[in-house]
């Protein structure tokens, strides 16, 4: 059974540090892995998809990077704004069930 | 742009009414979702479908079912509401294979007194 894990649970930074967030998983059968954003009370957004062929994918601050024969990404924000406050989730694709699995997130809080 | 809607936002019933929850996408999407999410356990799978009329079973279907009558909605049931059932819901769409961006609708809120 495929799981997911983000670590850390939480993380508290200063306004314009760079951080990484981490997400593993446990089958390498998988379609692809997304990464999103979480605001409280609100829906999912998209903010980045890996295809299993591809090592990364950037969009603006954000880059997300994918090594799926050890089953591990990471999502890296750069210059860390207090707009970035959030949780962040990440899930994966089974390429065997179709389901789409998620970690438990990781709250981040960037301070002015 | 890309939509999901779910039908409502915040919703309060009562125990042991039958309650719908409705979604529907404008993206011409296969699979469809259906998660509740709660503190300290995340996104949990409830039902997911990959065509109309087809559905699978995610990691905690007991006490739902769901109905996909048309390719763009997918409901989720509460055959008889329980307050364990309060929680966030989220309803997803994406297409099939490698390309398969998921995108999520806003949430209901569905508290059961």
């Amino acid at each position: 059974k495929q799981e997911v894990t983000q670590i850390p649970a939480a993380l508290s930074v200063p306004e314009g540090e760079n951080l990484v967030l981490n997400c593993s998983f446990t089958d390498s059968a998988i379609y692809n892995l997304q990464w999103f954003r979480q605001d409280p009370g609100k829906g999912l957004t998209s903010l980045l998809l890996i295809q299993s062929s591809q090592r990364e994918q950037t969009s603006g601050r954000l880059n997300a990077s994918l090594d799926k024969s050890s089953g591990r990404s990471t999502l890296y924000i750069a210059a860390s704004q207090p707009g970035d406050s959030a949780t962040y989730l990440c899930a994966v694709r089974s390429s065997n069930t179709g389901k789409l699995i998620f970690g438990q997130g990781t709250t981040l809080q960037v301070k002015p | 742009d890309v939509k999901v809607t779910q039908s409502s936002r915040y919703l309060v019933k009562r125990t042991g009414e039958k309650v719908f929850l409705e979604c529907v996408q404008d993206m011409d999407h296969e699979n469809m979702f259906w998660y509740r999410q709660d503190p300290g356990l995340g996104l949990r799978l409830i039902y997911f479908s990959y065509d109309v009329k087809m559905k699978e079973k995610g990691d905690i279907p007991e006490g739902y079912s769901v109905s996909r009558e048309k390719k763009e909605r997918f409901s989720l049931i509460l055959e008889s509401a329980s307050t364990n059932q309060t929680s966030m819901y989220l309803c997803a769409s994406s297409t099939t294979g490698d390309l398969t961006e998921a995108f999520f609708g806003q949430g209901t809120r569905l508290t059961v007194v």
